[in-house]
């Protein structure tokens, strides 16, 4: 059974703190995902990863950082973290970038800055 | 706004009845997914179309593709309690990423 993980369903950090969001995948895919999903905005990509090492921004990448070190981990990195951060967060593996894949989602994090 | 709208935002129905929710976007696509989200839950891929292909069924699930509309529908035939959840469609338009829509809430009564 495939799996996608989520180091913390819930997590309460604050102003100013480096946070760090780990996401394992099981499933030897390429590709993975961060996503935060906001009421009323839908799911939007902050970055994805093609390969180890390898890292492309996605729509809203302002304020956050990635690290892909192994195939199976892809971590989400708030530098500072700001109120306007507190969301869901949703990581994702495909085997493929696009085409006719679908994406596993892991349980997702509830993250909220104070 | 979004390339998926997902139509309506909301939708309540009691048990047995049929549910349809509707996805229009804006540009052209190669497919388009639909994907459910129990409430505070990761989502769950449901059902894939390809752009050359008009509907599809998987179990309870039919969905149908209008490329000339940009438009797409879930049907879920004799809805269950636990069904209840948003439902989300997401396009490929050949490039590194899908887009998703806002969701639809549906609630489905016993």
């Amino acid at each position: 059974d495939v799996k996608v993980t989520q180091s913390s369903r819930y997590l309460v950090k604050r102003t100013g703190e480096k946070v760090f969001l780990e996401c394992v995948q099981d499933m030897d895919h390429e590709n993975m995902f961060w996503y935060r999903q906001d009421p009323g905005l839908g799911l939007r990509l902050i970055y994805f990863s093609y390969d180890v090492k390898m890292k492309e921004k996605g729509d809203i990448p302002e304020g956050y950082s990635v690290s892909r070190e192994k195939k199976e981990r892809f971590s989400l990195i708030l530098e500072s973290a700001s109120t306007n951060q507190t969301s869901m967060y949703l990581c994702a593996s495909s085997l493929a970038l696009a085409g006719n894949y679908e994406q596993y989602f892991g349980p997702g994090t509830r993250l909220t800055v104070t | 706004s979004q390339q998926g709208e997902e139509d309506p935002q909301a939708l309540s129905i009691q048990e047995g009845e049929n549910a349809t929710m509707n996805c229009s976007y804006k540009t052209s696509i190669n497919n388009l997914q639909w994907y459910r989200q129990n409430s505070g839950r990761g989502l769950v891929h449901l059902i894939l179309i390809r752009s050359n292909e008009r509907e599809k069924h998987s179990g309870r699930l039919r969905v149908t593709l209008d490329t000339s509309k940009k438009s797409s529908s879930l049907l879920i035939t004799a809805s269950r309690a636990a069904d209840t959840a948003s439902y989300f469609c997401a396009t490929d338009s050949g490039t590194y990423k899908y887009i998703f829509g806002t969701g639809t809430r549906l609630k489905v009564l016993a």
